[in-house]
């Protein structure tokens, strides 16, 4: 299986400050990568796919980049709704599409 | 609209048996890819099982022999049947799915809001 790697486990941010989110993988994937907002007694929500596509109905200000092994999340403006816990998973090739250990974003 | 909603999610003991629904509108069950996602306490999101439109299934290893995929066209329902249940099982249990148009990525893009299974004597 896909190993997923991500960094930080959790950061402290204010509103408005610029937020970065690593995720690293175990072998190449290419750019099936994706990221989700989690929070809780909430359908979680895809931010970004393929690692640089926006979904649609998601603020501009969720920038995702990368190929390969190395992919990052950037919130460009923290909101005060962007606080929580954000994943990396990747869809390459067959199951499992595994999921990165997640960061959490607290105020 | 795309919307899925969870049930079955309860209270079980090691060894039983369990089966979550996932009522789905805005689309059928039989022309996408479905999909079963859990998140225990304080753990990483975990992939549990897929169908794909045209039938195919497949299982995470940690599920494979004790749970089984299913959907039905009628009730346009995803089920998840839950046997010999764990402590380790303990999750909420989210569907998932992933529209056509991202079927080539495998990118599931609307999800439920889960059903919590507890397994525990």
């Amino acid at each position: 299986d896909i190993q997923m790697t991500q960094s930080p486990s959790s950061l402290s941010a204010s509103v408005g400050d610029r937020v970065t989110i690593s995720c690293r993988t175990s072998q190449s994937i290419s750019s099936n990568l994706n990221w989700f907002q989690f929070k809780p007694g909430r359908a979680p929500k895809l931010l970004i796919y393929s690692a640089s596509a926006l979904q649609t109905g998601v603020p501009s200000r969720f920038r995702g980049s990368g190929s390969g092994t190395d992919f990052t999340l950037t919130i460009t403006s923290l909101q005060p709704e962007d606080f929580a816990t954000y994943y990396c998973q990747q869809s390459y090739s067959d199951p499992p599409y595994t999921f990165g250990q997640g960061t959490r974003v607290e105020i | 609209e795309v919307q899925l909603v969870e049930s079955g999610g309860g209270l079980v003991q090691p060894g039983g048996s369990l089966r979550l629904s996932c009522e789905v509108s805005g689309f059928t069950v039989t022309s996408n890819y479905l999909s079963w996602v859990r998140q225990a306490p304080g753990k990483r999101p975990e992939w549990v099982s897929v169908i794909y439109s045209g039938g195919n299934r497949y299982y995470a290893d940690s599920v494979k022999g004790r749970f089984t995929i299913s959907r039905d066209a009628a009730k346009n329902t995803l089920y998840l049947q839950m046997n010999s249940l764990r402590v380790d099982d303990t999750a909420i249990y989210y569907c998932a799915y992933c529209p056509r148009s991202k079927v080539l990525v495998k990118v599931f893009d609307v999800w439920g809001q889960g059903t919590m299974v507890t397994v525990s004597s």
